[in-house]
């Protein structure tokens, strides 16, 4: 079995521009998660899907972040607009249908100047 | 509300020594697992152990070993014989129940191990 994967790992964008990122999950998990993680803290929770339906969104998800996962498989988490606090590691995660355990894939690791 | 405390900001220990990572959580449901998860410099969160509320029965795993004690909401992971490869941010995680499916997570407790 593979792990999480996220594409792209590292990312520099300027103030203001739109940013895209991809999470692929565990082959077979039907429930994925996405997190934001600032220097010297834990994970935010973001949003979850079940399926392709999202099902769950922490208020820390502004109008200029959107999560997709149109088919239930990979997910998009897009920013517009960003900001200079957007600049985080954005982590994803997956698990099976009825399990407790989230596992996580690398994160990607965003800067915005 | 659910909250996670984890107060060790930074601990370093030599080689060989044990040591153990503390964690207190807050929740008012009756139902809910507990975590830790691992983090080493690449960034990659490593899931270590799950506990469930109903669970209290201590157990070890290898060189990992955890104290789940529902009287004082602690849920203490210990390392034994710790190795450098050790070296890392470790962070302690709440779930609940009833279909909230996020995990609250302490802000970490980084491990450093000297050679």
């Amino acid at each position: 079995d593979t792990g999480v994967s996220q594409n792209p790992r590292h990312k520099i964008t300027k103030r203001g521009q739109n940013v895209t990122f991809r999470c692929d999950p565990i082959s077979e998990h039907n429930r994925l998660y996405w997190y934001r993680q600032t220097l010297g803290q834990g994970p935010e929770f973001l949003t979850y899907f079940q399926n392709e339906a999202q099902l769950e969104k922490s208020r820390l998800l502004s109008d200029r972040f959107s999560a997709e996962r149109p088919k239930g498989s990979f997910s998009t988490l897009e920013i517009q607009r960003t900001e200079q606090g957007d600049s985080a590691m954005y982590l994803c995660a997956s698990s099976p249908a009825g399990g407790e355990t989230q596992y996580f894939g690398p994160g990607t690791r965003l800067l915005v100047l | 509300a659910q909250k996670v405390t984890q107060a060790q900001t930074e601990i370093s220990v030599v080689e060989k020594e044990d040591v153990t990572l503390d964690c207190v959580y807050e929740t008012r449901d009756t139902t809910y697992y507990l975590f830790w998860y691992k983090q080493p410099p690449s960034g990659e969160l490593v899931f270590l152990i799950r506990r469930n509320s109903f669970d209290e029965q201590n157990e070890i795993s290898g060189r990992y070993s955890w104290n789940f004690q529902k009287s004082t909401s602690s849920f203490n992971f210990t390392i034994t014989a710790s190795q450098v490869v050790d070296s890392a941010v470790y962070f302690c995680a709440l779930r609940t129940n009833f279909g909230n499916e996020k995990l609250t997570f302490g802000t970490g407790t980084r491990l450093t191990i000297i050679p």
